[in-house]
């Protein structure tokens, strides 16, 4: 496997139902992030992780719960979700070098309904 | 604070003819700027970047794109559509050394026969 890979590609849960999303990236970076894509709306950050240590929670709401734990697998469990979390969740590595502008490589998404 | 805006949720164009795609930013410190790609089912590719240097940028598949400080502008531009590149293209600008981007609502590019 090269790049970034997620799983699973789709998802579907109710909302009292508890799940978690996998990325792992094959590329030896040192920071991973979470998106999440809906309709109509840009991408939103949702968490970034710096050397395993977690750098970046954009007021996420709770029920997302992020996990990193080395550098190449980051996760997101999920729990009591609601209709409107349905979206597609991008997961993204770098390689952070201090020099800023670094590229950020994205897996395929798990596409999520919440019913 | 950081913000892109991309001008127009839709373009579309015939093959063969040029493809201009709009982005404008909002930065108060000098930015990064990136175009990136995203085809049905699949996450997003970076097409180029601009970073420092020359301001014309040359990207993947026939692309290109040119930093323009005094406008705030970063089009994205490509000679010939080809049926391709119908995809949706996103323009984001980062700052600083965390590679927290910013991102655009997206364009959908549809190429026509």
């Amino acid at each position: 496997e090269t790049g970034v890979t997620q799983t699973p590609r789709h998802l579907v849960m109710g909302m009292t139902n508890k799940k978690s999303l996998k990325c792992e990236q094959h590329l030896g970076h040192n920071a991973m992030y979470w998106y999440k894509q809906s309709a109509k709306k840009p991408l939103e950050l949702m968490f970034v992780y710096s050397l395993e240590e977690r750098v970046e929670n954009n007021s996420v709401p709770s029920r997302f719960s992020p996990e990193c734990p080395n550098s190449s697998h980051l996760f997101l469990h999920l729990h009591t979700l609601q209709p409107e979390d349905s979206a597609l969740y991008l997961c993204a590595s770098s390689q952070l070098a201090g020099s800023g502008g670094e590229t950020q490589y994205f897996g395929p998404g798990t596409r999520l309904l919440v019913l | 604070a950081q913000s892109v805006t991309q001008l127009g949720s839709h373009v579309s164009v015939s093959e063969g003819a040029l493809v201009l795609l709009r982005c404008n930013y909002s930065s108060s410190v000098p930015p990064y700027l990136f175009w990136y790609v995203q085809y049905p089912n699949q996450g997003l590719q970076l097409l180029l970047k601009y970073t420092t240097g020359a301001t014309l940028v040359k990207g993947i598949n026939g692309f290109e794109a040119e930093f323009k400080k005094s406008e705030t502008s970063f089009h994205l531009t490509k000679p010939s559509a080809h049926m391709s590149d119908a995809a949706e293209y996103f323009c984001a600008v980062g700052t600083g050394t965390a590679s927290k981007l910013t991102f655009g609502t997206g364009t959908r590019l549809q190429v026509t026969l």
